[in-house]
């Protein structure tokens, strides 16, 4: 079962926006990740954050964590054509294996 | 620096065929091995893991099964393969020394291999 779930499922904006996807989980965690897929290729890391940590920053990536609320959120901030990309979160849940748990994935358009 | 290998990347195979795709890991060593499939506009579902040659965990019950005959090497296999094994499948490595370690949760994946039963 899906321990992390996106949000929204797709999104399309213009190039030069910014693209914000949520991602909402069920149980306690230890840490959170982003990874990004392009069609018809393997998952590419971007970002980790653990449970005491409430903001990452990454070139144009920022990545917040409110576990009282059990919420992340990505954004990317004026986004480019090569940007377009599905992105998945992925938990570790506290106390189990820390192998990570990854929801469906936001399909994210960046129109040029 | 580390890289891993996929292959094939795309394969057709009939209904009730063998199965078996490779994964390879360069530039690291003791890592632990996964394998994932991806259904069509889904998340990634975990198969296998294994933290050793020769130490495999199953996560799901299915006609599949999964070895390690070497450090850097993951095998994914099948004796008959079905409609429902059609997918993408996708092998990662993280950090050496087991699970249950902070520092290990990054996941580096292949280029995924595209099957399609018919």
């Amino acid at each position: 079962s899906q321990q992390g779930e996106e949000d929204p499922q797709a999104l399309s904006i213009q190039e030069g926006e910014n693209a914000t996807m949520n991602c909402s989980y069920k149980t306690s965690i230890n840490n959170l990740q982003w990874y990004r897929q392009n069609s018809g290729r393997g998952l590419v890391h971007l970002i980790l954050i653990r449970s005491n940590e409430r903001e990452k920053h990454s070139g144009r990536l920022r990545v917040t964590l409110d576990t009282s609320k059990k919420s992340s959120s990505l954004l990317i901030t004026a986004s480019r054509a090569a940007d377009t990309a599905s992105y998945f979160c992925a938990t570790g849940i506290s106390g189990g294996s820390y192998i990570p748990t990854f929801g469906r994935g936001t399909s994210l358009i960046v129109h040029p | 620096s580390q890289t891993i290998h996929q292959w094939p990347a795309t394969l057709v195979q009939p209904v009730g065929s063998p199965l078996s795709l490779e994964c390879t890991v360069e530039g690291t060593s003791n890592p632990n091995l996964y394998w994932y499939r991806q259904a069509a506009g889904r998340g990634l579902q975990l198969l296998f893991y294994s933290v050793g040659i020769g130490q495999i965990s199953s996560e799901v019950p299915q006609n599949l099964s999964a070895s390690r005959p070497q450090d850097r090497q993951f095998i994914l296999s099948s004796k008959k393969l079905l409609l429902s094994d059609s997918g993408f499948y996708l092998c990662a490595w993280s950090g050496p020394g087991g699970p249950r370690l902070a520092g290990k949760e990054t996941q580096y994946f292949g280029p995924g291999t595209r099957l399609l039963v018919l």
